[in-house]
Order: C-alpha cells, then structure tokens, then sequence
C-alpha cells in the first residue's frame, strides 16, 4: 500500500466532538492529501500538503483543518463534528509527482450519531 | 470549476459482452486517470493517460484519451466476473509539481454469469 497507512480504521463520535484522523507515510513524499467518499459524489479533495507546514484547501473543506508539522504525517481534524462529515475518508501520497497516479490509504470509516 | 461526470453509474453486463464507460471532463487537462475499487477496499490505480490521443490496455481493459473531445473511455472486452468494482476516472488540474485530482461519481460495474 505504498507505505500509507490511516488511524483509526473505524470511528463513530457524536455531534459536536472534536475529531482527529491521521495519515502516515514510510516514503517521505512531498504531496499528501486528504479526500472524502460519499455515494453519488466520488472522492472530493478536502485539503492537501505539498510540505512540512505548506497545505491547501480543496473542494471541500469546510469544517476542516490539517497540519503537516513532520514529512510523514498529515492530520485531519474535524473541530466540531456535523453528522453530514459522516463519511470514508482517504489519505493519498503521489510518490512520483504530477503525471503519476496518487496512491491511497486503506481509508478511515468515520460515523457522526 | 472542473467537472467530470462518468456514465453509465450502474451497469450491468453478462460475462463475454463488451461495453464501454464514458467520462467527460468540463476543463482542459492532458492528465487523466482510471482507478478500481472494491467493496469496502481502497482505490487501485488501474491507467495512466497523459496525452491526447493515448491508449493503455490491460487485460480486458481498455483506456483512451480524447483531450480534444475532453473525454476519456474505458473499454470492457469480453466480461468476467473478477471485473465487478466500481470504476473512477479521475481528472488532474494540479498546476504544479503536485496532482490534485477531481474524480468522477464512478460506475459500478456487475458481471453476471
């Protein structure tokens, strides 16, 4: 799995909790990213890292911060979880940079009751 | 705003007929991917297109590129069950190193004997 690998693997939170996902790789990638699954829409970037300290927003990312404070982990922090964040989330690194495919982590199943 | 839409979302299909997925993108890029997913698994990279006019085959599965046209297809040949995922197309608009990936809604395929 290209050396990625997410934390927890499942979660169910409530309304309201803070929430912390985090991805972490072996093969000190420059670009990380996070994205979200959900049934009719895909995968939609949330945000991304392309360095130590350097991220981004993507197409979604309301509700959401990151930090990349070392070169193999990205976290994903929801502040204050909503139940419509209950969703698979992907960490993806791009071992070659533009022009090659991203490679994903096995996902984290987050649930918000 | 990119956007990348793929049908059919559900197809159906026997063992040993052919079909063909569509994705249309909104934006010009010469990078384009398609990628497999398994229930409840990951994505796997499946082909890389980053010219116009590309083609990359693997097994019974074919991709093209068109970036003229913005569309990309997947070519199915002589269907097996081992072929029941859903398939992404995934488009890049990453101006720099980095990709950055807008997907598609996906298919899912079923082969049924």
């Amino acid at each position: 799995d290209a050396g990625i690998t997410q934390s927890p693997r499942h979660k169910v939170t409530e309304t309201g909790t803070p929430v912390t996902l985090r991805c972490h790789q072996t093969e000190n990638h420059r670009y990380m990213y996070w994205y979200r699954q959900d049934p009719g829409h895909g995968l939609r970037l949330i945000h991304y890292s392309y360095g130590v300290k350097d991220t981004d927003k993507g197409e979604v990312s309301d509700g959401y911060s990151v930090s990349r404070s070392k070169t193999e982990d990205f976290l994903l922090t929801l502040e204050s979880a909503t139940s419509s964040q209950t969703s698979v989330y992907f960490c993806a690194i791009s071992p070659r940079g533009q022009g090659s495919p991203l490679h994903f982590g096995n996902g984290t199943r987050l649930t918000v009751t | 705003e990119l956007k990348v839409e793929q049908n059919p979302l559900f197809l159906s299909m026997q063992e040993g007929k052919n079909y063909t997925i569509y994705c249309n993108y909104s934006t010009t890029s010469d990078r384009l991917y398609w990628y497999r997913q398994d229930p409840g698994k990951s994505l796997e990279s499946l082909f890389v297109l980053l010219s116009n006019g590309a083609v990359k085959q693997e097994g019974r599965l074919m991709a093209s590129l068109d970036t003229k046209a913005r569309l990309s297809t997947l070519h199915i040949t002589a269907a097996v069950h081992d072929l029941s995922a859903t398939y992404f197309c995934a488009v890049d608009i990453g101006e720099t190193s980095g990709s950055r990936l807008t997907f598609g809604e996906g298919t899912q395929l079923t082969v049924n004997p």
